[in-house]
């Protein structure tokens, strides 16, 4: 079955550490996006990448990296300098050209700090 | 930018009854997409409803439906013979039609709707 696949369901980290959260989808989907959910606030768009090789900052991308080699992989780096990272994160995915489909939801990785 | 506001932050009808949820947004924009998405407490994003706004008719599947009023930026959920399974975070969430459709979804802080049994 096609689908976003998040790993790891619950991460870990340690001050100083930086983390990352996987994202994989097996949809063809040119653009992927990763959100963060706070408790008593909607989703907030972290980055996203409309093509390989290319991204952009969303509302809060202070303190998270990205990469996007491959289409179907888009990993998320919540680094040292995110002071409160402890959230839900969801990556989604959407068809290019495809204007009127919703995004695709992963199942999240709830990350915490040790 | 963009901003959609979701006023209630909790709501609670009995089975079988129906409710609506608000939602408002704010956009010079004339092209745009709609969307309700519900998270049960498995925390998965589930589409309920969408709405193109170049669209006048008013979007429905099944027992949900929408009110899309674009004059006064608002879009609400009208949730009929409501169900337990409908118990839920409930999310108005906006898209620009701009940038090929692939910019991220702007949300409301989310409703939190309870189904009294």
């Amino acid at each position: 079955d096609g689908g976003i696949t998040q790993s790891p369901k619950y991460l870990f980290r340690k001050e100083g550490q930086n983390v990352t959260l996987s994202c994989e989808q097996n949809l063809n989907h040119d653009a992927m996006y990763w959100y963060r959910q706070d408790p008593g606030q909607g989703l907030r768009l972290i980055y996203y990448s409309q093509i390989v090789n290319d991204f952009q900052k969303g509302d809060i991308a202070e303190g998270y990296s990205v990469s996007r080699e491959k289409k179907e992989s888009f990993p998320l780096t919540v680094t040292s300098a995110q002071k409160n990272p402890t959230a839900f994160y969801l990556c989604a995915s959407v068809g290019w050209g495809l204007l009127n489909q919703p995004q695709h939801f992963g199942d999240g990785t709830r990350l915490s700090i040790l | 930018a963009q901003t959609v506001t979701q006023s209630q932050p909790e709501m609670s009808v009995q089975e079988a009854e129906t409710v609506t949820l608000s939602c408002t947004y704010d956009t010079s924009e004339s092209d745009y997409y709609l969307f309700w998405y519900k998270q049960p407490p498995s925390r998965q994003m589930i589409l309920v409803i969408r709405q193109e706004a170049y669209k006048q008719q008013n979007a429905t599947e099944n027992r949900f439906s929408v009110n899309f009023q674009k004059a006064a930026k608002s879009f609400s959920l009208k949730i009929s013979d409501s169900q337990l399974g409908d118990a839920a975070m409930y999310f108005c969430a906006y898209r620009s039609a701009n940038g090929g459709g692939a910019d991220g979804l702007t949300f409301g802080k989310g409703t939190h709707l309870i189904i009294q049994p």
